[in-house]
């Protein structure tokens, strides 16, 4: 069975730009959660949708949205690109919204 | 303020001994997961226990959970350079449309040969 998978793996953009990062779940999962792991600051939640819906986000600036697709894959998207947001980001699937958590592998996001 | 925290930061031992890794959390709580990072990589899950379990057993892994100090303890016995990485705890709360895993921010486990 495939895991959670995520591209690109690495991302170099420059200051005010857009960035868009992929999730595929583990086959069956509905529900996706993504995270930003900045250095020294451990994990934060961004976001989760389940079901296509957004269901919580984390405490960040409306800059970070995403969607999830009929295919439970999603998407994150960053706008206006600060060099603050240069982190590994992190997706993440489960069955159920109790359940474990299942993360990829992460992409890697540089803003310069 | 960061719902679970770890203790202690850092941990270093031999090879063959045991690893105790604590974590302390401020609310109630449904379940709670701990979880292994391999240098930046991503995080793979390691036990999950639920608020009315008190004790889990993976392998080497022994997982605690105390809601009445709201506490969680992961023992990894006879360790073994592999298992060199950082660790999390990361509580869930699911209440409506707050619902949520909280990480701490990790304990660094070295294991010398």
């Amino acid at each position: 069975e495939a895991g959670v998978t995520q591209s690109p793996t690495h991302l170099i953009k420059t200051r005010g730009q857009q960035a868009t990062l992929r999730c595929s779940p583990i086959s069956g999962h509905t529900s996706v959660y993504w995270y930003q792991q900045a250095l020294g600051l451990g994990l934060q939640f961004l976001l989760w949708y389940d079901e296509g819906e957004e269901r919580n986000r984390g405490n960040f600036p409306p800059r970070f949205s995403g969607r999830q697709f009929p295919n439970y894959s999603s998407e994150l998207n960053v706008n206006a690109l600060e060099l603050e947001d240069s982190a590994l980001y992190l997706c993440a699937s489960s069955v159920g919204q109790q359940e474990t958590q299942y993360f990829g592998p992460g992409t890697r996001l540089l803003v310069l | 303020s960061q719902q679970g925290e770890e203790d202690p930061q850092a941990l270093s031992i031999q090879e063959g001994e045991n690893a105790t890794m604590n974590c302390s959390y401020k609310t109630s709580i449904n379940n709670l997961q701990w979880y292994r990072q391999n240098s930046g990589r991503g995080l793979v899950h390691l036990i999950l226990i639920r608020s009315n379990e008190r004790e889990k057993h993976s392998g080497r892994l022994r997982v605690t959970l105390d809601t009445s100090k709201k506490s969680s303890s992961l023992l990894i016995t006879a360790s073994r350079a592999a298992d060199t990485a950082s660790y999390f705890c990361a509580t869930g709360v699911y209440t409506g449309a707050n619902s949520k895993l909280t990480f701490g921010k990790g304990i660094t486990l070295s294991v010398r040969p």
